[in-house]
């Protein structure tokens, strides 16, 4: 198993302002996900990052938005760009250690107001 | 591209009750299935999988079969408890890692 730690666990923000959230595991993975959550919705991935290289993102999600940092095999960040209201959500950290075994981290629940 | 739908909820039932939720999906490819469990104030976790068509993952007393030929891997327990209120994910994967989930279904269970 893997466990996660994500910071900060929830914060509001004025729109217009970003907000980085980091994600730490306590052991080295290749690849580590980042999804957003939305109010009463599913979880939706935003991006792969993948240590050493860009991160993978998927349709709709842009990297002047989300920009992600990955420096080593434990830790990532994903920044929440110029908020909106919209960008009210949780936002998740995964990894996996076997295919579709995800791990993932307890969430940020960001409210921009 | 792949999908996966969930009945919708929530899914209210008294202590002891037999309880399905279903969940049906759609893939290109030969997917692996899953069930995640997101208990109140927790994080999400695997709760079983089945990696090919017949197979039954199993945990908890929670059990669901991949059926191929329905496109079905539908959640079931003999008899709930008030400790399974939970919202349940089911969730696919047919590209390594990247996981496509369903809406959710939250369950609520009454003593």
């Amino acid at each position: 198993s893997a466990v996660i730690s994500q910071k900060p666990s929830r914060d509001i923000c004025q729109r217009g302002t970003s907000l980085t959230i980091q994600c730490q595991v306590d052991s080295q993975v290749t690849m580590m996900f980042w999804y957003r959550q939305q109010p009463g919705q599913s979880l939706t991935l935003i991006a792969t990052a993948n240590q050493g290289s860009e991160a993978t993102y998927e349709s709709g999600f842009v990297i002047d938005k989300f920009p992600i940092s990955r420096p080593n095999l434990t830790f990532s960040t994903l920044t929440v760009s110029n908020m909106s209201p919209e960008d009210s959500s949780i936002y998740l950290c995964s990894v996996s250690l076997r295919v579709g075994e995800a791990f993932f981290g307890q969430g940020t629940r960001l409210t921009v107001v | 591209g792949d999908s996966v739908t969930q009945m919708e909820g929530p899914v209210t039932l008294s202590e002891e009750a037999f309880l399905t939720i279903n969940c049906t999906y759609t893939a290109t490819g030969y997917p692996s299935l899953f069930w995640y469990v997101q208990y109140p104030g927790e994080g999400l976790q695997l709760l079983l999988k089945a990696t090919k068509a017949d197979d039954k993952g199993s945990n908890k007393g929670f059990e669901a079969t991949y059926r191929k030929e329905t496109t079905s891997f539908h959640l079931e327990k003999g008899s709930v408890q008030v400790s399974d209120s939970a919202v349940y994910f089911c969730a696919l994967t047919t590209y390594g890692n990247k996981l496509v989930f369903g809406a959710g279904t939250i369950l609520r269970v009454k003593s």
